[in-house]
């Protein structure tokens, strides 16, 4: 699976927008980008995945650029609960029956600020 | 069925003793993980399972560590003679795979402390 590259730590001012950024120059077409949360002493918690289009759910928005070597996840409204360390991870969706263990590096911590 | 749950939350053994953890998935789910997280890194991938086969192991997995899958639901993972260096937290987490596989979804994790 192609590596990502994200910051190691973001503040971001409650109810504001908290955009997340991540490199993922070496990613190949049938890889999609998905994006998990981690809250303290917690399992990893799903977010979004995308392959080209941008995609929308209730809990982010993800923006994948038009090359595909980045996207940005974006929280709208930050609450103090979106406090955590966010990983983004690029995978083959349709792995065909070979393992499709997650490969997480050391994320973002995002840390929102009252 | 509200998730993925590991049993313990917590365990703390003394060194050279064996323990044994508990997954159970999400009921539908076919395909079931077991990934270490020490701290301040993120998860690392163990082993995982499609119905009962054992179909992948990571290096990481040495021969202290067995994990069991006997009926394709409930997974177990035993370590056998505890080092220090196995302190972490052990995740379970479960997928649907098919001709898409869908997202993964994790417990809450089994925090070990070997003293």
């Amino acid at each position: 699976d192609a590596k990502t590259t994200q910051p190691t730590s973001m503040d971001c001012a409650e109810g504001r927008a908290a955009n997340l950024p991540c490199n993922h120059s070496t990613i190949s077409g049938n890889e999609y980008v998905y994006w998990y949360r981690q809250i303290h002493s917690q399992g990893p918690q799903y977010i979004i995945h995308g392959l080209k289009n941008n995609e929308t759910n209730e809990m982010a928005s993800l923006i994948i650029t038009e090359d595909r070597k980045s996207s940005t996840l974006i929280l709208p409204h930050a609450t103090l609960r979106d406090t955590a360390v966010y990983y983004c991870i690029v995978r083959r969706r349709y792995s065909g029956g070979g393992a499709d263990g997650l490969t997480f590096g050391k994320g973002t911590h995002l840390i929102i600020q009252p | 069925d509200t998730g993925v749950s590991q049993n313990p939350r917590h365990k703390i053994t003394k060194r050279g003793q064996n323990v044994t953890f508990r997954c159970d998935p999400i009921s539908e789910h076919n395909r079931l993980y077991w990934y270490r997280q020490t701290l301040g890194q993120g998860p690392e991938f163990l082993t995982y399972f499609q119905n009962e086969a054992q179909l992948e192991k990571s290096r990481l997995l040495s021969d202290r560590f067995s994990a069991e899958r006997p009926k394709g639901s409930f997974s177990t993972l035993e370590i056998q003679r505890t080092e220090q260096g196995d302190s972490a937290m052990y995740l379970c987490a479960s997928s649907l795979a098919g001709t898409a596989n869908t997202e993964a979804f994790f417990g809450q994790g089994t925090r070990l402390t070997v003293v």
